[in-house]
């Protein structure tokens, strides 16, 4: 099955920049780059996706590799409310619709 | 509020059991896919639909099964129900078509199954 992977945890301080990398080895060429984020005891929730360009949106910007072999979430200034499990995922038909175990960020004040 | 509602929030029942999970998907969204998150794990892709007919398969026991209604809501049974099988159960939609995925997964905040 395809799969991407994430660093398990991360760290932050609040009003900085957080980076949040995701390696996609087994991309094909039309599948979408998604990511969501996920609060204790809530669904996850919609962030951002992309083909191939970089993509920016209210809530962050998404810096696609040239070769779609990577990305990075970019968070640009994390709050306190931004301290979640962000997963990435490239979404194709079939069995390439589960989510990894994803990165849990931590924004400390 | 993502506009999916899931039905009901909890759920505890015994092994052997047989319970229904209900998902009303966004307006307008015709792809519903179920998820399946234990403790401490990821999600789980059990199966989704698009307008009506099953369109892939992920990890799904055989004791479960899935439909969704001509008016786009989609229920999970669980049958047989077993210790292991305590989870939450996600609901999502989109509007995607069943061969791109150029939209966003809209998710429900999930039915909490406890077996005992």
């Amino acid at each position: 099955d395809a799969k991407t992977t994430q660093p398990n945890s991360m760290e932050s301080n609040e009003e900085e920049p957080v980076h949040l990398p995701c390696n996609h080895s087994t991309i094909s060429g039309t599948d979408y780059i998604h990511w969501y984020r996920q609060l204790p005891s809530q669904g996850p929730e919609y962030v951002i996706h992309g083909l191939t360009s970089n993509v920016n949106n209210r809530m962050a910007s998404l810096a696609i590799a040239e070769d779609r072999k990577s990305s990075t979430l970019i968070l640009h200034r994390a709050t306190l409310r931004d301290a979640a499990v962000y997963y990435c995922i490239d979404l194709a038909s079939g069995s390439r619709l589960t989510f990894g175990e994803g990165t849990q960020l931590t924004v400390n004040p | 509020d993502s506009g999916v509602t899931q039905t009901p929030k909890h759920l505890i029942t015994a092994t052997g059991q047989r319970v229904t999970l209900r998902c009303s998907p966004r307006s307008g969204d015709l792809s519903v896919y179920w998820y399946q998150q234990s403790l401490d794990q990821g999600l789980q892709f059990l199966i989704q639909y698009y307008n009506g007919e099953e369109r892939a398969k992920g990890n799904i026991l055989e004791r479960f099964s899935a439909q969704q209604f001509p008016d786009l809501h989609s229920e999970l049974n669980l049958s047989s129900l077993e210790l292991g099988d305590s989870a939450l159960y996600f609901c999502a939609s989109s509007v995607a078509t069943e061969s791109s995925y150029n939209s966003p997964l809209h998710f429900g905040n999930g039915t909490r199954l406890t077996v005992t």
